[in-house]
């Protein structure tokens, strides 16, 4: 079974810039989350989508935003992009949107901004 | 902020128990304890959790004490591949928020030969 996809694995964009990273979620699984890890902390929640709704979000800025599509596919959206948001960018999918459910992480996509 | 407390480092020889603590002193009576290991430039994997019993899989176990204040997770027997970071998460029980967990630093376990 194919387990979470994210693409693109690896980018490079400049300051100012737009990104959109997206996001496959295990077949069956409704609710997506993001996360951000910067080098060397642990990931920060972004957000999370279940069944197209936003249910969650982090302490991140307008810039940042996304969305949930009728498969349960998710893109993350970053504009502006400043130096700082240079980070893996993980996607995580499971079953349900609450209660005592498992989080199945993908492998991330790695932005650079220079 | 991350509810969690773990040391930042430990070293394990090669099949021996890897014991990794974490304190959670203000843990709510519902909330579960997670475990989540991130081998290098890899996502996070899920290892186990529990909410107040013991709880053993194939990849580990989870003693939680009674005041459920602490717990420690168990890998029985580590091997090489089991250098991660491990992380221990109080998991946000909300149910709008299923999705939220708050990661801390996490231990770096390092299994030598």
């Amino acid at each position: 079974d194919a387990g979470v996809t994210q693409s693109p694995t690896h980018l490079i964009k400049t300051r100012g810039q737009q990104v959109t990273l997206r996001c496959s979620p295990i077949s069956g699984h409704k609710s997506v989350s993001w996360y951000q890890q910067v080098l060397g902390q642990g990931p920060q929640f972004i957000f999370q989508y279940y069944e197209k709704e936003e249910r969650g979000r982090g302490n991140f800025p307008d810039r940042f935003s996304a969305r949930q599509f009728p498969n349960y596919s998710s893109e993350l959206n970053v504009n502006a992009l400043l130096l700082g948001d240079s980070a893996l960018y993980l996607c995580a999918s499971s079953l349900v949107g609450h209660g005592a459910n498992v989080l199945t992480f993908g492998a991330g996509s790695r932005l650079t901004v220079l | 902020d991350a509810k969690t407390t773990q040391p930042p480092s430990m070293d394990c020889a090669e099949g021996r128990a890897a014991n990794l603590p974490c304190n959670h002193s203000t843990i709510s009576g519902n909330e579960y304890v997670y475990w989540y290991r991130q081998i290098h430039s890899q996502g996070p994997q899920y290892i186990i959790h529990g909410l107040k019993n013991n709880e053993t899989n194939e990849m580990a176990s989870l003693i939680i004490t009674e005041d459920r204040k602490s717990s420690t997770l168990i890998l029985p027997h580590a091997t090489l591949r089991d250098t991660a970071v491990y992380y221990c998460i109080v998991r946000v029980s909300v149910e709008s928020q299923g999705g939220k967990l708050i990661f801390g630093q996490g231990t770096e376990l390092s299994v030598k030969p």
